[in-house]
């Protein structure tokens, strides 16, 4: 199975600040990486597939980079409602994974 | 207006069963694969299962092959888990999902359902 690893698993930080998670995958995945964003006791939320492709609706400030083995998700400028728990997962293998995710918090 | 709502979760006791069904509208159902993903309380996303549009091909985590039994009614738009042997690490929301891929590989988990609560426990 493809092994996916998020770091940092925690950040806190302020309104305005940029925020960057990066994702590995333990193999080659080409640009098969998705990003979501989870708010508590809420369902998951597609936030960009395709490494970089952001989905309807998701504000310009959250982007994607990234191929084969090294992707990052870059929040600039911080907003309120993006205090929540983002994932990672991969779509190259019939066996999806996930990160473990990462928390941003409020400093 | 994609939907899907999930139903069938509960308390079980281990070494039991329980069916969860997923009832979806709003798009093409028989169009996408369809997805089971789970998440234990204060855990993090494990993906369970997928089944492509047809049905006639499914995928099992490590975690749940040979317990758990994906399968889907096109004709009535809802997805099933049928779940056996279940233990106390089985204790998770469950949620429903719909894939943006017909086959169930390369795709995302483009929408979700809001999740139904197994809890495995004597």
């Amino acid at each position: 199975d493809i092994q996916m690893t998020q770091s940092p698993s925690s950040l806190s930080v302020s309104v305005g600040d940029s925020v960057t998670i990066t994702c590995r995958a333990s193999q080659s995945i080409k640009s098969f990486l998705n990003w979501y964003q989870q708010k508590p006791g809420k369902a998951p939320k597609l936030l960009i597939y395709g490494a970089s492709t952001l989905q309807t609706g998701v504000p310009s400030r959250f982007s994607g980079s990234g191929s084969g083995t090294e992707f990052t998700l870059t929040i600039s400028s911080l907003q309120p409602e993006d205090f929540a728990t983002y994932y990672c997962q991969q779509s190259h293998r019939a066996l999806k994974t996930f990160g473990q995710g990462t928390k941003v918090e409020f400093k | 207006e994609v939907q899907l709502l999930e139903s069938g979760g509960g308390l079980v006791r281990p070494g039991g069963s329980l069916r969860l069904s997923c009832a979806a509208s709003g798009f093409t159902f028989s169009s996408y694969a369809m997805a089971w993903v789970r998440q234990a309380p204060g855990k993090g996303l494990e993906w369970v299962s997928s089944i492509s549009g047809t049905g006639d091909t499914t995928y099992y985590g490590d975690s749940v092959r040979g317990r758990f039994t994906i399968s889907r009614d096109n004709s009535k738009t809802t997805m099933f888990l049928q779940m056996n042997s279940l233990r106390a690490d089985d204790t998770a929301v469950y949620y429903c999902a719909k894939e943006s891929s017909y086959s169930g590989v390369g795709g995302d988990f483009d929408y979700w359902g809001q999740g139904t609560l197994v809890a495995v426990s004597s």
